[in-house]
């Protein structure tokens, strides 16, 4: 089914390791962004690509650098873990209508120990 | 700035009454206004938007949303409730005059339907 897909499910980290999170898209979607949904807290956003070969800073983007490898790709890379990173983190993709809402993948849950 | 708020941290109700999940917003525009559905260990899932027009829009599920623009609201509803509609739920907002920027979510409303 098309959509969007994210990788890995689980990933426990300890504190000062890197990692990479991917995200890929097939819907032909311009836009692409990385949410961290935390308890009380709901959705923050981490980065965004409005395009290919454009990226910016959502709210919360210290910690973290993203990569739009092309259309399909979305990267969020964590150089070097922190407990404060435990978190699960979404990928979506959107069209780039002022209408278009989200579709999201199913989350990637990360622990930092 | 773009803000939501969903002032309810949780909602109960019992199955077969309805049910309404509140989220007010602010925009310095115009509102393009969504609301997404989180069951548990899953992704968010959209569940219906207000873009122009009727101010009453159905969506997934046998939802509803009524856009108020006087109370600046966008409150979800379902007639009757379900067991398997207990989720998490997110409303969100993007001001129309701010071109194709990101979604703004509110903290999200736990529903809880007791059987």
């Amino acid at each position: 089914n098309a959509g969007v897909t994210q990788t890995p499910k689980f990933q426990v980290l300890k504190t000062g390791q890197s990692m990479t999170l991917q995200c890929a898209q097939d819907m032909n979607h311009n836009s692409m962004y990385w949410y961290r949904q935390d308890p009380g807290m709901g959705l923050r956003l981490i980065y965004y690509s409005a395009s290919e070969g454009t990226t910016d800073k959502g709210e919360v983007p210290n910690g973290y650098n993203v990569s739009r490898l092309n259309k399909r790709e979305f990267s969020l890379r964590l150089e070097s873990a922190a407990p404060s990173q435990t978190s699960v983190y979404f990928c979506a993709s959107s069209e780039v209508v002022r209408g278009g809402g989200y579709t999201f993948g199913s989350g990637t849950r990360l622990t930092v120990v | 700035a773009q803000s939501v708020a969903q002032p309810e941290d949780q909602v109960n109700v019992a199955e077969g009454n309805p049910l309404t999940v509140k989220c007010t917003y602010s925009v310095s525009g115009n509102p393009y206004l969504f609301w997404y559905v989180q069951y548990p260990n899953r992704g968010l899932q959209f569940l219906l938007k207000y873009i122009t027009g009727d101010n009453l829009v159905k969506g997934s599920y046998g939802f509803e949303a009524e856009f108020n623009k006087s109370q600046t609201s966008f409150h979800l509803k379902k007639p009757s409730a379900l067991v398997s509609d207990s989720a998490l739920y997110f409303c969100a907002v993007r001001d129309v005059s701010k071109g194709n920027t990101p979604l703004v979510f509110g903290k999200g409303t736990r529903l809880s339907v007791i059987a």
